[in-house]
């Protein structure tokens, strides 16, 4: 079945860094990839998405690439802030969940001033 | 307004009893979903509902049952709640067309212990 493998966690970094956080997936067909955003009390919400191969997803200063030939979607921003600070969810739907989505299981940021 | 609406946002129950968590969209979505948020082991899908008259069970369905009640209204139903089903519960809706296609939009969640 389908599968998201995120870094392992935590994150913690200091203001202005510079941020990778490492996703790969298993899927069948094409599946459309995710990076969801969780801040302290909330819920999920969408960060960015990128539907085919090549596709760069951006929001707030974070990309990821859709890599199908590494089977990855590494989330980048290149100068951190404290706001920042969050869980961060990598995600697939597509390929055989039929419109489920699959998560990883979350890598925790800090940033620090 | 939220566009999903989970209530209540917290709640402390006693093992064997009862609980039912709601949750009600106002994004017009017919696809619902309940997930269960455990530290380390991101989201798990409980039950989701494509629409009033077909329901699905997730990865990890046992121990809790659902009802849609309409389109907008998914409700989550712990019939003898267990300590291990303590955990941070969400509903969730996904568009299915246009910029929406498959995007799920989240609610704020339901803090749930079992004592």
């Amino acid at each position: 079945g389908d599968s998201v493998t995120q870094m392992e966690g935590p994150v913690t970094l200091s203001e202005e860094a510079f941020l990778t956080i490492n996703c790969t997936y298993t899927a069948t067909g094409y599946p459309s990839l995710f990076w969801y955003v969780q801040y302290p009390g909330e819920g999920l919400q969408l960060l960015l998405k990128a539907t085919k191969a090549d596709d760069k997803g951006s929001n707030k200063g974070f990309e990821a690439t859709y890599r199908k030939e590494t089977t990855s979607f590494h989330l980048e921003k290149g100068s951190v802030q404290v706001s920042d600070s969050a869980v961060y969810f990598c995600a697939l739907a597509g390929g055989t969940s039929y419109g489920k989505l699959t998560f990883g299981q979350g890598t925790i940021l800090t940033v620090h001033p | 307004d939220a566009d999903v609406t989970q209530t209540p946002r917290n709640r402390i129950t006693k093992t064997g009893k009862r609980i039912m968590l709601e949750c009600s969209q106002t994004k017009g979505h017919d696809r619902m979903y309940w997930y269960r948020q455990d530290p380390g082991l991101g989201l798990q899908l409980i039950y989701y509902s494509f629409d009033v008259k077909d329901i699905n069970k997730g990865e990890i369905s046992d121990g809790y049952s659902v009802s849609r009640q309409a389109q907008a209204k998914f409700s989550l139903s712990l019939e003898s709640a267990i300590p291990n089903q303590t955990a941070l519960y969400f509903c969730a809706t996904v568009g299915l067309a246009g910029e929406a296609k498959n995007i799920q939009y989240f609610g704020a969640g339901t803090r749930l212990s079992v004592l």
